[in-house]
C-alpha cells in the first residue's frame, strides 16, 4: 500500500496564478483532510471529507476549494494565489475520526 | 476554547541521554490524544493513542503518560538516538468536536552525538 499520496511535493506559482493539489489514498478511508502548516504554528484544518460527495470547511477555507468524487482522491485547488498561501500543504485520511495517515507534503511558494 | 499547548518548543540533548515532552489541553470533553513524530519534510506519523482510562502506554523507547484530570500528557523518549531528531506534535480529538482535531505547535527535538 502506497498510503497517502501527495503531488506535486514542490511548486512555485506567481501571483493570481492557479493551481491544484493532488492527493489519493488507497486505504479505503472514509475521512480526508487538508491541512497547512505554517512555520512555529499548529496544523490548521482547511477542507475536509467524511465520503465520496460530502465536503465541509474547516478552520482555515478561503481561496481554497475542495472536492470529493471518490473515495480515494480529494483535490485541493488554489485559486488567484496570493502570498499568504506560502505554506507546506498536507493532505490526510482516517477510518471514520481514528489514527490520521498524511502525505508527504507539498511545499508551495507564491511570489 | 480548545487549545493544545506543547512545551517546550525546542530542546536539544545529548545522544543517550533522556528526555520528557510537555503537553497540556484545554479540549472538552476529551475523546483521545495521539503523539505524532514528524521528521523533517516528512509527513507527520503516529507513536502512541491515549483514550480517557489509560494513564501510560509504551511503544519502544517512547512512553506516553496521561493525566485527564489536570489534562496533561507527557512523552518520554529514553536512550535518545539521533533518529529521534524529529518535532513532536501533540494531538487531541474531543467527544462531540465531530472532524475536529486540536493540534499542538510542536516541540522540535535535536538529539547530538
Amino acid at each position: 500500500n502506497a498510503g497517502v499520496t501527495q503531488t506535486p511535493k514542490f511548486r512555485i506559482l506567481k501571483i493570481g496564478q492557479s493551481m491544484t493539489l493532488q492527493c489519493t489514498q488507497d486505504m479505503n478511508h472514509n475521512y480526508m483532510y487538508w491541512y497547512r502548516q505554517d512555520p512555529g504554528m499548529g496544523l490548521k484544518l482547511i477542507y475536509y471529507s467524511v465520503g465520496a460527495g460530502i465536503t465541509d470547511k474547516g478552520e482555515v477555507p478561503n481561496g481554497y476549494n475542495v472536492s470529493r468524487s471518490t473515495t480515494e482522491d480529494f483535490p485541493l485547488r488554489l485559486e488567484l494565489a496570493a502570498p499568504s498561501q506560502t505554506s507546506v500543504y498536507f493532505c490526510a485520511s482516517s477510518y471514520s475520526a481514528g489514527e490520521l495517515f498524511f502525505g508527504e507534503g507539498s511545499r508551495l511558494t507564491v511570489l | 476554547k480548545n487549545q493544545v499547548e506543547q512545551s517546550p518548543q525546542s530542546l536539544i540533548i545529548l545522544e543517550g541521554k533522556n528526555c520528557t515532552l510537555q503537553c497540556n489541553y484545554t479540549v472538552s470533553p476529551f475523546s483521545n490524544l495521539r503523539w505524532y513524530k514528524q521528521d523533517t519534510g516528512r509527513g507527520p506519523v503516529s507513536l502512541t493513542i491515549m483514550t480517557f482510562s489509560e494513564n501510560t502506554k509504551s511503544n519502544g523507547r517512547y512512553t506516553a503518560t496521561l493525566d485527564a484530570d489536570t489534562k496533561q500528557s507527557s512523552l518520554h523518549i529514553t536512550a535518545s538516538q539521533l533518529s529521534d531528531s524529529a518535532s513532536y506534535i501533540c494531538v487531541v480529538r474531543g467527544e462531540n468536536t465531530g472532524n475536529q482535531f486540536y493540534f499542538g505547535t510542536g516541540t522540535s527535538l535535536t538529539v547530538i552525538p
